[in-house]
């Protein structure tokens, strides 16, 4: 069966620092890869996804995120956090022959002034 | 309205009671999802819809009956539930999946759902 998994539950960062978030998933077939993002008080949204090409896909608000196929990774990065990119991160995937996302438990980021 | 829309956002039910949960999509999909979000857990999916028809029932407990009449609406009735079913229920929908195909889910603020 299909894991995702997210090591960092908890982050903590002040503005203007870098940020990555890991995210590795266990599946041996083809996948399709997805960071959605959640903001205090408003609804999961896409913030960038990976189906082929380029492994270094880039998305909205200076995110982006680098997959690496011999790691089974899909870690998401940005260079320099704002107050404003606290959320909670979820990482995703799909089997290229599925309809089904599964998400990683997610990583509450905390940005401080 | 706009969007995917969840009705009631809060509700509190007994484990007797049966209730369901109203999910609208306004944005001319073909697929909706539901998932369910525990604490300290993933979010789960529960089931999916593509063009009115189930493709995917993730072995969910007969507590739980999705209801799709028509590609704008989806509903979750809710019976004899357990305390452990406390949780946040998301609906998401999409323009209709192929597999091999994605198409962007989009989600709802989700129903919080205690049971006592």
């Amino acid at each position: 069966a299909q894991s995702v998994s997210q090591h960092n539950h908890h982050v903590i960062l002040s503005e203007a620092a870098s940020l990555e978030l890991g995210c590795n998933y266990s599946y041996g077939g083809t996948v399709n890869l997805f960071w959605y993002v959640q903001y205090p008080g408003q609804h999961l949204q896409l913030l960038l996804k990976y189906f082929s090409g380029d492994p270094l896909v880039k998305g909205i608000k200076g995110f982006e995120a680098e997959f690496i196929k011999s790691k089974f990774s899909f870690n998401l990065r940005k260079p320099s956090v704002q107050w404003s990119d606290t959320a909670e991160y979820f990482c995703a995937v799909k089997s290229n022959s599925g309809y089904a996302l599964n998400f990683g438990k997610g990583t509450s980021l905390l940005v401080t002034p | 309205e706009t969007g995917v829309t969840q009705t009631p956002r809060h509700l509190v039910m007994g484990m007797t009671n049966k209730k369901s949960l109203k999910c609208e999509q306004h944005l001319g999909h073909n697929a909706m999802y539901w998932y369910k979000q525990s604490a300290k857990k993933p979010l789960e999916l529960m089931f999916v819809y593509n063009f009115k028809e189930q493709t995917e029932n993730n072995s969910v407990p007969s507590r739980f009956s999705p209801e799709c009449p028509n590609s704008s609406h989806l509903f979750l009735h809710l019976h004899t539930l357990q305390p452990e079913d406390s949780a946040l229920y998301l609906c998401a929908s999409s323009q209709g999946q192929r597999a091999g195909l994605y198409n962007e889910q989009f989600f709802g603020p989700g129903t919080r759902l205690t049971v006592l």
